[in-house]
């Protein structure tokens, strides 16, 4: 079965600190990643997704990052936190060539920048 | 691009009435929708989806959804809710073509006894 392993689960930093979330997912062969992050009251607001090591596609400007090392590892990074960077950061894979496919999601790291 | 609108920030309901949660969605080609819950502190768990076919899907807890093209809408409802049924919900869309997913806001549902 596959499974998806998000760490930290928690994270607290100071603002302009660096930041390293990553996301690995075990079990499937060249899945689609992503990288959301949850607001309160916002929803998810999808940052990043790659569909190949190497292959990053944003979806909005901003102060983060993202990059697929290897096949099954996405990290999301950035070079100098912001307050507004705070947040639920989530993880998911869907099956490559399936466009039929759902979303499955990681247990979610929280960062809050003070 | 493709966008999605939960009308409802906060449903609360008693214990054992109806519930209908309220999704649309906004895209100029073919779509899929999925409803996906979420409990405190934890990911999203897929609850149901609409791919093709019947525009009537069901998930295994007593929640069904209705795809209505011409109202653009998939509303979530649930005919009997139970406490264990108060967390978030989210309803996605997903160009039936593309790669990415959209997220609506979310609507927090809370069963009162």
């Amino acid at each position: 079965s596959q499974t998806i392993h998000q760490w930290p689960a928690t994270l607290v930093q100071p603002v302009g600190s660096p930041l390293s979330l990553e996301c690995t997912v075990e079990g499937t062969s060249n899945p689609n990643l992503y990288w959301y992050r949850q607001a309160a009251g916002r929803g998810l607001q999808l940052l990043f997704y790659s569909v190949g090591i190497g292959q990053i596609s944003s979806e909005v400007p901003q102060n983060l990052s993202a990059s697929r090392p290897q096949d099954r590892q996405f990290i999301l990074s950035s070079k100098k936190l912001l307050l507004s960077d705070s947040g639920f950061y989530l993880c998911a894979w869907k099956r490559t060539g399936l466009n039929t496919g759902e979303l499955f999601f990681g247990e979610g790291s929280r960062l809050t920048v003070l | 691009a493709q966008s999605v609108t939960q009308l409802d920030s906060q449903v609360p309901v008693f214990e054992e009435a109806p519930v209908e949660l309220r999704c649309n969605y906004s895209s100029s080609v073919s779509v899929y929708l999925f409803w996906y819950v979420q409990y405190p502190n934890q990911g999203l768990q897929l609850l149901l989806k609409y791919l093709s076919g019947s525009t009537l899907v069901e998930s295994i807890n007593g929640f069904e959804a209705e795809f209505n093209k011409s109202q653009t809408s998939f509303h979530l409802r649930k005919p009997s809710v139970h406490i264990s049924d108060t967390a978030e919900y989210f309803c996605a869309v997903s160009a039936a073509t593309g790669n990415q997913f959209y997220f609506g806001t979310g609507t927090s549902l809370t069963v009162i006894p």
